[in-house]
């Protein structure tokens, strides 16, 4: 079985622009999550979609959004890019059912300049 | 409010010699924790989970878990370290909806 996919794995932006990820989940997995991941902040929760619905969402502003399709693959997106946003993006998927561990992809490297 | 600790921000051990990294939960209910480490350029593999019964839960590459309640502690153990668990270990607690909260993680070092 195919493990999550995430694309692009890298990524370089200036600020202002803005960005669109991509992760393609697990079969069967309908929950998709996405975190942010700096040096010295560990994972941040971003959000959670399952069944193409916003479930639940970290403390981020407004500047990320994200979406879920019928397929479950889901992206998300970041405008006006900040140089904060540099940053590893994760994104895992998981069964429905909170005793389910999360599957990571390998991440989308996002570098602004 | 639901949170992670990793008191232990990097641990350098010798190759063969026993490992203990540490982890705190904060969390009103039973918790469901889990261990997963990440190496450098990916993503995070689970290594082990608990969820109720035994409090000694075994994980893939020889490593351990042990749930304590009265400490809320949930601390990873292995007898003899390799040169290849040098990672980011990363310590998870779960509530209903599939949120899961993240310790900052614990950078582990080994020496030949």
């Amino acid at each position: 079985k195919a493990g999550v996919t995430q694309t692009p794995r890298y990524l370089i932006k200036t600020r202002g622009q803005q960005v669109t990820l991509s992760c393609s989940p697990i079969s069967g997995h309908r929950s998709v999550s996405w975190y942010q991941q700096t040096p010295g902040q560990g994972l941040q929760f971003l959000f959670e979609y399952f069944s193409e619905t916003q479930r639940n969402k970290g403390n981020f502003p407004g500047r990320f959004s994200g979406r879920q399709f019928s397929n479950s693959r889901s992206e998300m997106n970041v405008s006006t890019l900040e140089l904060g946003d540099s940053a590893l993006y994760l994104c895992a998927s998981s069964l429905e059912g909170y005793n389910q561990p999360q599957h990571f992809g390998d991440g989308t490297r996002l570098s602004i300049l | 409010a639901q949170s992670v600790t990793q008191p232990d921000i990097h641990i350098t051990v010798s190759e063969g010699a026993s490992l203990e990294l540490r982890c705190n939960y904060s969390y009103g209910a039973t918790p469901y924790l889990f261990w997963y480490v990440q190496s450098p350029g990916q993503g995070l593999q689970l290594l082990l989970k608990y969820f109720s019964g035994d409090t000694l839960v075994q994980g893939i590459k020889g490593f351990e878990a042990e749930f304590k309640r009265s400490q809320s502690s949930f601390n990873l153990r292995k007898p003899s370290v390799h040169w290849s668990d040098a990672a980011e270990y990363f310590c998870a607690v779960a509530r209903t909806g599939n949120q899961f909260y993240f310790g900052t993680g614990t950078s582990l070092t080994v020496i030949p």
